[in-house]
């Protein structure tokens, strides 16, 4: 069975600084897919990043980035110079191949407040 | 592209009644999901359809709940009858068939007094 575990259930930090938002997930799949949602205070759930489990290059967009790592199984997200705007729920999610379509585990979700 | 479009986006209902979400999926997409949302349980799948044909409903919670999709343009999800428990924020999201990223709409919020 799958599982994702996202153990920061609140983090608050003051604009400017840089956070990292922690994901440890579980699968028996070696072919699987992970993922990072941002929920606004508006609802909404919005795409982020998707990764493949062979490739473990980190990734960077803009002010996020994100790394990958087999080896503790683990697919963390970084928030650098944050702003008040990035405050919001931010989900980390699973795939497995074995599932027809998108299926996605959710873990909790990690509540970020940014400060001015 | 209007994006996954639910609706209606509030609704306030009295236990017993019948409750019907509305979801019109992106065109082009293959995937249609149902996922809940409670503070106590998180993000639920419910169920989700491929190619319109229900592959996986085991997340539907008894009975009450039911979910068709009769084209590939609409699909809805029924409560009845619906109790207090019911309450939560009901999505809906699409994807082309894979494991492409899921494109969720905005939510219904149901609420049942």
């Amino acid at each position: 069975a799958q599982k994702v575990t996202q153990a920061q259930t609140e983090i608050s930090v003051v604009e400017k600084e840089d956070v990292t938002l922690d994901c440890v997930y579980e699968t028996r799949d070696t072919t699987y897919y992970l993922f990072w949602y941002k929920q606004p205070p508006s609802g909404e759930l919005v795409f982020l990043i998707r990764r493949n489990s062979f490739d473990e290059q980190n990734e960077i967009s803009g002010r996020y980035s994100w790394n990958f790592q087999k080896s503790t199984s683990s697919f963390n997200f970084t928030i650098t110079a944050s702003q008040v705007v990035d405050s919001a729920v931010y989900f980390c999610a699973l795939s497995e191949r074995e599932t027809s379509g998108s299926r996605l585990t959710f873990g909790e979700g990690t509540q970020l407040t940014v400060n001015p | 592209d209007a994006g996954v479009i639910q609706s209606p986006r509030h609704e306030v209902t009295e236990m017993g009644q019948e409750v019907t979400l509305r979801c019109k999926p992106i065109s082009g997409h293959n995937s249609l999901f149902w996922y809940r949302q409670t503070m106590m349980r998180g993000l639920e799948l419910l169920i989700y359809f491929n190619n319109n044909v229900p592959i996986d409903d085991s997340g539907m919670p008894e009975d009450r709940f039911s979910a068709k999709m009769p084209n590939a343009s609409f699909s809805t999800l029924k409560i009845q009858p619906s109790e207090p428990r019911d309450s939560a924020v009901y999505f809906c999201a699409s994807s082309v068939t894979g494991n492409s990223p899921l494109h969720f709409g905005n939510g219904t919020r149901l609420t049942v007094t």
